[in-house]
């Protein structure tokens, strides 16, 4: 079956770390997001990309940074210069970015300890 | 400013009781509104995608219609299973996706 797969589900993080949520789909899309999910707020768009090695800022971009290499596979990683990483992440891809409904993956949870 | 607004941030329902849930939005060019279904702890679900005034959409117990100012995701006989977050999202033109904070539904047997 097709869909985007989140690695990993549950993850913490030292202060002063970097750590790296994975996402990979094989559903031959075009376009890839990055959102955050916090408590009593709506989803916060951190990064996207639009085709292989192009990716494009968000509303919330700072202290995280991303990669496209591949079609199928798009990482985020939060750098310790993100303050309050705390939170609910979704990694989410649409045929094309405009118009189309989006396929979320089943998130990571990311804990500051 | 909001640019999408969800009401009421939680409902809560008697199975069978009938009810609306309503999304506000502000955008101008529009290209698309869209409602999701999460389910605690895991990503949001595609529903519907509606593209212009008049339209509606319908999937078993879920009806959703739209506005030059709103959408409502209407749900008819609830059951106990429908019991999720409802995300609505508005998408304008050259913008990105604008996500509600959802409306909590829960539907007691």
């Amino acid at each position: 079956d097709g869909g985007i797969t989140q690695s990993p589900k549950y993850l913490f993080r030292k202060e002063g770390q970097n750590v790296t949520l994975s996402c990979e789909q094989n559903l031959n899309h075009d376009a890839m997001y990055w959102y955050r999910q916090d408590p009593g707020q709506g989803l916060r768009l951190i990064y996207y990309s639009q085709i292989v090695n192009d990716f494009q800022k968000g509303d919330i971009a700072e202290g995280y940074s991303v990669s496209r290499e591949k079609k199928e596979s798009f990482p985020l990683t939060v750098t310790s210069a993100q303050k309050n990483p705390t939170a609910f992440y979704l990694c989410a891809s649409s045929i094309g970015r405009e118009r189309y409904g989006y396929t979320f993956g089943s998130g990571t949870r990311l804990t500051v300890v | 400013e909001d640019q999408v607004t969800q009401s009421p941030e939680a409902l809560r329902l008697q199975e069978g009781e009938s009810s609306s849930l309503n999304c506000s939005y502000t955008v101008s060019g529009l290209r698309g509104l869209f409602w999701y279904r999460q389910d605690p702890g895991k990503g949001p679900e595609f529903l519907f995608t509606l593209y212009s005034a008049g339209e509606e959409k319908e999937k078993e117990r879920l009806k959703a219609t739209l506005t030059k100012k709103e959408s409502f995701l209407h749900i008819t006989a609830p059951k106990p299973e429908d019991s999720a977050t409802y995300l609505c999202a508005v998408q304008a033109e050259w913008d990105d996706m604008r996500f509600g904070a959802g409306t909590r539904l829960t539907v007691k047997p």
